[in-house]
């Protein structure tokens, strides 16, 4: 089975920066995902990490390490608008064929003024 | 507009009354899947589809049917609801090259009663 792990709160202040990790436990991991999703919205993408190593979009980092079967999402400049959850997402594939993904529960990012 | 499109966005209904989530995506994507959004519980996949006739169960697949005729409709089908299958209900379209990006529709409400 696929199992994940995240915070499930963390609260930050704006202008600042803050990392949520997510470690995981999958057989026949393919990437790590990550999205965000504000209240009463749908998710939307933000990253993908399947090598080991830092993926930068902006004010958006994500990081994989396979060895550690960990990543993390790193915001910087915070904003208001950035009060969301996040959500990791590990793809995994089968020697069977079969192809999923799997979500953490989700972390609630809380930004103070 | 590439678009994932969902209906309806709320369903009320009735214990063992049978229904269908439809599903469209517009950017000739071929995996989709179905995901079931629960307090607490973040994002767990039901079903997802590699292409059109392949389609295979995800994490909670149970009470719940697919069908993939065409490439771009993906919908779900509640032969009988039960209260328990109460949720927000997300259909999901994915780019499976590169980023891996996934693009999810707005939401379907269900309340069994």
């Amino acid at each position: 089975g696929q199992s994940l792990e995240q915070p499930s709160e963390v609260t930050a202040v704006e202008g600042a920066i803050v990392q949520i990790n997510c470690t995981y436990q999958t057989s026949g991991f393919y990437g790590l995902s990550w999205y965000q999703q504000h209240d009463g919205g749908a998710p939307t993408f933000l990253s993908y990490n399947a090598l080991d190593g830092l993926e930068e979009t902006g004010r958006f980092s994500s990081f994989l390490s396979r060895s550690d079967s960990y990543g993390y999402l790193l915001l910087q400049e915070l904003q208001m608008k950035d009060s969301a959850s996040y959500f990791c997402a590990v793809r995994w594939v089968s020697g069977g064929g079969a192809d999923g993904l799997t979500f953490g529960k989700g972390t609630h990012l809380i930004i103070q003024p | 507009e590439a678009q994932v499109t969902q209906n309806p966005r709320y369903l009320i209904t009735v214990t063992g009354k049978k229904l269908t989530v439809t599903c469209s995506q517009n950017m000739n994507h071929e995996y989709m899947s179905w995901y079931r959004q629960d307090p607490g519980l973040g994002l767990r996949q039901i079903y997802y589809s590699m292409n059109v006739e392949v389609t295979d169960k995800g994490d909670v697949p149970e009470g719940y049917k697919v069908s993939r005729k065409e490439k771009r409709n993906f919908p779900l089908i509640l032969e009988s609801p039960s209260p328990n299958q109460t949720s927000l209900y997300f259909c999901a379209s994915t780019l499976r090259e590169g980023t891996d990006t996934q693009y999810f529709g707005p939401g379907t409400r269900l309340t069994v009663l």
